[in-house]
Order: structure tokens, then sequence, then C-alpha cells
């Protein structure tokens, strides 16, 4: 059964805290993607990457920086955390970028 | 920039009842996905659709790829309460000459609520 891991279900940081989101996935895909999902806006794609040590900026990817240095490992950096990136956070891995998606079960931050 | 517009963003129906949620863009896409979520989940894949006018069924819902494939719709009959969740269409994106090409495209998702 292929799987996207997620370190944590649910984070709470303070304010200016550096925050990691932890992703793995065991299918051996090359692309990884960060989404955030917040009511009303959907899934917004903050950072993907195509290849080991390989990042593309998605559409919303100020505040965030992301991390590849392993094939099944996609992290997720929040510099200095603040409370409008309280949100959920989905990583999702595919065999090309544009087909099915495998999500993670999702990481709620919070920040306060 | 491809966009895909779902409606209706909001579904609150009785168990037993039928019902469709669309996926409309004037662009064309190489595939369409359906992903359902529940709550505090992550989206999971319910289907693909590739080709034209395809349709493809699972179980109660029914899928189906706009001949032009610039559209999709999911039907379900005989709504259940296990149906409930939010429902995403996806779309994989296709160059000028109808070439698969680029990231997926999300939809806004359809907040589906089936009561007992």
């Amino acid at each position: 059964d292929v799987k996207v891991t997620q370190s944590s279900r649910y984070l709470v940081k303070r304010t200016g805290e550096k925050v990691f989101l932890e992703c793995v996935q065991d299918m051996d895909h090359e692309n990884m993607f960060w989404y955030r999902q917040d009511p009303g806006l959907g899934l917004r794609l903050i950072y993907f990457s195509y290849d080991v040590k390989m990042k593309e900026k998605g559409d919303i990817p100020e505040g965030y920086s992301v991390s590849r240095e392993k094939k099944e490992r996609f992290s997720l950096i929040l510099e200095s955390a603040s409370t409008n990136q309280t949100s959920m956070y989905l990583c999702a891995s595919s065999f090309t970028l544009n087909t099915e998606a495998f999500f993670g079960q999702g990481t709620r931050l919070t920040v306060v | 920039t491809q966009l895909l517009e779902q409606s209706p963003q909001f579904l609150s129906i009785q168990e037993g009842e039928n019902l469709t949620v669309y996926c409309n863009s004037s662009s064309v896409f190489s595939s369409l996905q359906w992903y359902r979520q529940e709550p505090g989940e992550g989206p999971v894949l319910l289907v693909t659709v590739v080709t034209g006018g395809e349709v493809k069924k699972l179980k109660r819902l029914t899928f189906q790829f706009g001949d032009a494939r610039k559209d999709s719709s999911l039907h379900i009959t005989a709504a259940q309460p296990g149906d409930t969740g939010l429902y995403l269409c996806a779309g994989g994106g296709t160059d000028a000459g109808g070439t698969s090409y680029g990231k997926l495209t999300f939809g806004q998702g359809t907040i589906l609520t089936v009561h007992p």
C-alpha cells in the first residue's frame, strides 16, 4: 500500500519560531509537493520538487523554504512562523508532475 | 494559468438522494482526477479519467470526462452519510499541442454533507 507520511498531525508553535514539517514517501516518486489548505481558499501550492535537491516555487512561497536531500523526503520550513501561517499543511507525491497525487494525512499547524 | 471551477461549493442532502458535482474549465486537460477528503485527513484519490467522453463507475459513484476534456462530473446515487466529505477535482495540464505538461490544477472543492 502506497504511503506518504507526515511527521506530525498537530503542531502548536510560537510566533517567530523556526518550524520544520517533514514528509516521507515510499513510492520512489520523483515529484513531491507542499500545499496549504484554508477554508474557502482550496489547496494552494507552496513549493514542489521534481528531483533530489531541485525545487520550484509554487503559488505562495513567501515565508517558506524547502529541502530535499533524499528522494523520499521533502521538508517544509517556516523560517519565522507567523499567525497567518496557521493552516492545514498537506504533503503529496506523484510519479509525474501532473498525474495522480498521493497525499499525507496532513499537519494542522497553529501559530500562537 | 489553467483554472478549474467546481460547483456547487456546498451541498447538504438527505440520505438516499442523488447528487451531481461539476468541475468546469475553459482549458483542455490531459487527465482529470477526483479526490475525497474527510475532516482532518489528506485527500484520497477516487478515480482518474483520461479519455474524452470516458465514464467510470465506483460502486454508487459515476465519473464522466467531457468529450473535449475541459470538464467532468461526479454523480452519486443514493447518497449515504459515509459519503460526507470534501470532493476535489484536479486536472493535469497540457501544452498548446495538447500534450501533458505542467502541474496539477485543483478545483476549490465541494463540501458534501449527507444527513441520516
